[in-house]
């Protein structure tokens, strides 16, 4: 089974802090992703990378930035937390091609900005 | 630029009964994926439909494609209390992306 894990389940950072959300994946895959969920909004794209050091801005880039130095792992980072970034936050890995686009999902992490 | 919309937002159902949710998108497809989110998880993956086809089961689920009205609907037949979740649609066009909708939220009651 494809395992996806996030660094943190629960994360509370105050306003101007640097904040780092990691997600591992354990399969191989070629494609990352990082969405943010709000109550009414759904799930919006923040940044996707579908090989090491390659990143593409989603929905809502503005405020995050990403890293991918290995293809297991992929960064999330807040440079300067603010209280509009309280949110889920989730992680989600695929592998690339046709016929392989099943996105699986981590648990999430709620993050507080206070 | 969400391009899925579910229809309802929220549905609440009595245990044994079916539930059928709608989704509308807005251009091309080349699928079309339904995902299941228990509270405060991550979402799990549970069917896909691909633009040639116009229906596909499995299990308990039943999923239907017009692309003509650019919609689809997903049956959950015989509910159960354990189905309760909330529901979301995801259209995938030319890219790795998926753009999902706003979900569902199904309430089975025992």
């Amino acid at each position: 089974d494809v395992k996806v894990t996030q660094s943190s389940r629960y994360l509370v950072k105050r306003t101007g802090e640097k904040v780092f959300l990691e997600c591992v994946q354990d399969m191989d895959h070629e494609n990352m992703f990082w969405y943010r969920q709000d109550p009414g909004l759904g799930l919006r794209l923040i940044y996707f990378s579908y090989d090491v050091k390659m990143k593409e801005k989603g929905d809502i880039p503005e405020g995050y930035s990403v890293s991918r130095e290995k293809k297991e792992r992929f960064s999330l980072i807040l440079e300067s937390a603010s209280t509009n970034q309280t949110s889920m936050y989730l992680c989600a890995s695929s592998r690339r091609g046709a016929g392989q686009e099943t996105q699986y999902f981590g648990p999430g992490t709620r993050l507080l900005v206070l | 630029s969400q391009q899925g919309e579910e229809d309802p937002q929220a549905l609440s159902i009595q245990e044994g009964e079916n539930a059928t949710m709608n989704c509308s998108y807005k251009t091309s497809i080349n699928n079309l994926q339904w995902y299941r989110q228990n509270s405060g998880r991550g979402l799990v993956h549970l069917i896909l439909i691909r633009s040639n086809e116009r229906e596909k089961h499995s299990g308990r689920l039943r999923v239907t494609l017009d692309t003509s009205k650019k919609s689809s609907s997903l049956l959950i037949t015989a509910s159960r209390a354990a189905d309760t979740a909330s529901y979301f649609c995801a259209a995938q066009g030319g890219s790795e992306k998926l753009v999902f909708g706003k979900g569902t939220k199904l309430t089975v009651n025992p």
